[in-house]
């Protein structure tokens, strides 16, 4: 099963702060997505890549940029955070030789904005 | 945009019961369903998948499709209590590794020993 690890666990910074969530998956799968995930709402994509250099915008972008460095390493980065980026981030990965779509997840990351 | 529903928010069952959760879907162009399992303070993990009409079981688990009424479910056969989780649904357009999928609300399920 892949193996998908991510960092901080738990972050707090103020409005207006930096943050980078870092994502590392460790079996070597094309594509990486983030989500975000709060009560009602199930998980929402912000952004996805299927490769090194490569960026894919989601469903709720606004406010965060991403980068994929290597196969392995994806970053989620909120450049002025604010009070509606609360909430509990999750990295994924999947393979793109396998049929289906099938997401594998990391323990996710939460983020309180205050 | 696609627009995924899950009913019901939350349901309480007693253990052994037959548990049924529910998924529609806006875009009738989808091709592939899914649900997802999230126990407590975990991440969310496949369950099963589906890509046309008609049912698929595996172990107590059950997903009807339904493309004509944009519906899927998932029927859960002798509850247990470690079957108490959040369930979510999932869809998307396309049927391979990049294809979008889009999250419902999610139903949050307690089964009772």
């Amino acid at each position: 099963e892949a193996a998908v690890t991510q960092s901080p666990r738990n972050k707090v910074t103020v409005t207006g702060g930096n943050v980078t969530l870092s994502c590392r998956q460790t079996n070597s799968h094309n594509y990486m997505y983030w989500y975000r995930q709060d009560t009602g709402h199930g998980l929402r994509l912000i952004h996805y890549s299927y490769g090194a250099g490569n960026l894919q915008i989601g469903d709720v972008p606004d406010g965060y940029k991403a980068t994929r460095t290597t196969q392995e390493d994806f970053f989620l980065l909120l450049e002025l955070a604010s009070p509606s980026q609360t909430s509990l981030y999750f990295c994924a990965s999947s393979d793109a030789r396998a049929s289906g779509n099938t997401l594998y997840f990391g323990e996710g990351s939460r983020l309180i904005v205050v | 945009q696609q627009k995924v529903q899950q009913s019901p928010e939350s349901l309480i069952v007693p253990e052994g019961a037959m548990t049924s959760l529910n998924c529609t879907f806006s875009d009738s162009a989808s091709q592939y369903f899914a649900w997802y399992r999230q126990h407590s303070g975990k991440a969310p993990k496949a369950l099963m998948s589906i890509f046309s009409n008609g049912e698929k079981e595996e172990g107590r688990f059950t997903i009807h499709l339904n493309k004509a009424s944009l519906h899927f479910s998932l029927h859960i056969r002798d509850s247990q209590p470690s079957d108490s989780a959040l369930y979510l649904c999932a869809v998307s357009i396309g049927n391979n590794a990049g294809a979008k999928l889009t999250f419902g609300g999610g139903t949050r399920l307690t089964v009772r020993p």
